[in-house]
């Protein structure tokens, strides 16, 4: 299976400040015959279901703000927010697609400083 | 609109059986595989099983092998999860989810869950 290792476990951002969040995936999430990372993140706040906020590793779903940005490519990956509001506050996870079974990351918790 | 909705969770002793259920709308159904995800009180998330667009891949979670089956009805827009022998472990919050085609396993959207209690 492919375990993907999300760091911190939480962080603390004032706002206005950007966050940023990592995840590693222990092989590679990029298939290469159609050279796209098979990676989602998702945003889940108390009570809700997650909301998927990134697809194909840097791809921004419709509506999401774009103070959310993903990158990276292979094992490394980023979610970045540029300037934390209020409402981001939430756990973030990242996903792969590409084997199975599909996993997720533990979940990295984010609030307000 | 997407709209998923489960239904069918409760509470139920050990080693009993639960089916859930979800019926969807708002999008052409069989042009997507459909899946399971769980999450346990206060942890992560699991995925529990996949099932592609015409029921012909299926996966499982080793933590539910054996003891669960997916399965979907095209023409009624439903998703179903039979699930035997529970144990305590399988108490959680259940999510009906689609994927993003027909073999596409990216998660685009969720239902509200449902909750599964397994205790005497």
């Amino acid at each position: 299976d492919i375990v993907m290792t999300q760091s911190p476990d939480s962080l603390a951002v004032s706002l206005g400040e950007r966050a940023t969040i990592n995840c590693k995936s222990s092989q590679s999430v990029l298939y290469s015959s159609n050279n796209k990372n098979f990676l989602g993140w998702y945003q889940q706040k108390p009570g809700q279901p997650p909301k998927l906020l990134i697809s194909w590793a840097s791809s921004r779903e419709s509506g999401v703000p774009d103070r959310f940005s993903g990158s990276g490519s292979g094992t490394d990956f980023t979610l970045t927010i540029s300037s934390l509001q209020a409402e981001d506050v939430a756990v973030y996870y990242c996903h792969q697609y590409y084997g199975t079974p599909p996993t997720f990351g533990q979940g990295t918790k984010v609030e307000i400083k | 609109e997407v709209q998923l909705v489960e239904s069918g969770g409760g509470l139920v002793q050990p080693g009993r059986s639960l089916r859930l259920s979800c019926t969807a709308s708002g999008f052409k159904y069989d042009d997507y595989a459909m899946q399971w995800v769980r999450q346990a009180p206060g942890k992560g998330l699991e995925w529990v099983s996949s099932i592609n667009w015409n029921s012909g891949r299926i996966a499982y979670a080793d933590s539910v092998k054996g003891r669960f089956t997916i399965s979907r009805d095209n023409a009624k827009k439903s998703l179903f999860l039979q699930m035997n022998s529970l144990r305590p472990e399988d108490t959680a919050l259940y999510y009906c989810v689609r994927g993003c085609g027909g073999e596409c396993y990216l998660v685009d959207r969720w239902g509200q869950g449902i909750l599964v209690t397994v205790s005497s």
